[in-house]
């Protein structure tokens, strides 16, 4: 079964400054990765997905990811945080579901950026 | 073009009535799925459309929780006899359809439910 643990429940950072939130994963094969943004009271986003091509993937908003099977891990990193990104955002892996795929999310990482 | 809309966006209901739950997902989608979103959790998947076939049901957490789609199209989430634990965002998604197994989904701005 595939399940995937983002390790910080909530992350603060200044503005400016870089953004790394963590996400660990496991699966019995190849997966999909995510990266989802939730913004207070609105819908879910993609931020950027991993599909078996390029490692770094590179998404919305200056946002990107590096897959690391080694280390099972598929952190999100932002070089300069902005006050606009400030949400909630959810490391996500896809679990085969006959022709489609399903999601399993990780339980979230709240970002909040200082002034 | 238009997402995924979904009503009510609120919904406050008494601990024992039914609540129906509307998703319309973006035309041309054939796969719809719903969630919820419980305070300081993840998201919990709870049923999966593909076409006309059989609904994955394997995520609904108890018999008072159903679904059906409607011609392919609008879905209906309809809890029976709430509970107050039953409160939580209810998320709805869709994706297109094909052999593809990675498809992003796209998201509702979901409907908060409280059960007093």
């Amino acid at each position: 079964a595939q399940s995937v643990t983002q390790l910080d429940s909530h992350v603060s950072v200044s503005e400016g400054t870089p953004v790394l939130l963590r996400c660990n994963y496991s699966s019995s094969y190849s997966p999909s990765l995510f990266w989802y943004v939730q913004h207070p009271n609105k819908g879910l986003q993609l931020l950027l997905k991993y599909t078996s091509a390029a490692t770094l993937v590179k998404g919305i908003n200056g946002f990107e990811a590096e897959f690391k099977k080694s280390e099972t891990s598929f952190h999100l990193t932002k070089p300069s945080a902005h006050m606009s990104d400030a949400a909630e955002y959810f490391c996500v892996v896809s679990e085969k579901r006959g022709s489609q795929g399903n999601l399993i999310f990780g339980k979230g990482t709240k970002l909040s950026v200082k002034p | 073009g238009a997402g995924v809309s979904q009503s009510p966006s609120n919904k406050v209901t008494e601990k024992g009535k039914d609540v129906e739950l509307r998703c319309d997902p973006i035309s041309g989608h054939t796969a719809l799925y719903w969630y919820r979103q419980s305070l300081g959790q993840g998201l919990e998947f709870l049923i999966y459309f593909q076409g006309n076939s059989a609904p994955d049901k394997s995520g609904l957490p108890s018999d008072r929780f159903s679904a059906e789609r409607t011609g392919g199209s609008v879905s209906t989430l309809t809890i029976q006899r709430t509970q107050q634990e039953d409160s939580a965002v209810y998320l709805c998604a869709s994706s297109p359809g094909g052999p593809r197994v990675y498809n992003e989904q796209f998201f509702g701005p979901g409907t908060r439910l409280t059960v007093l």
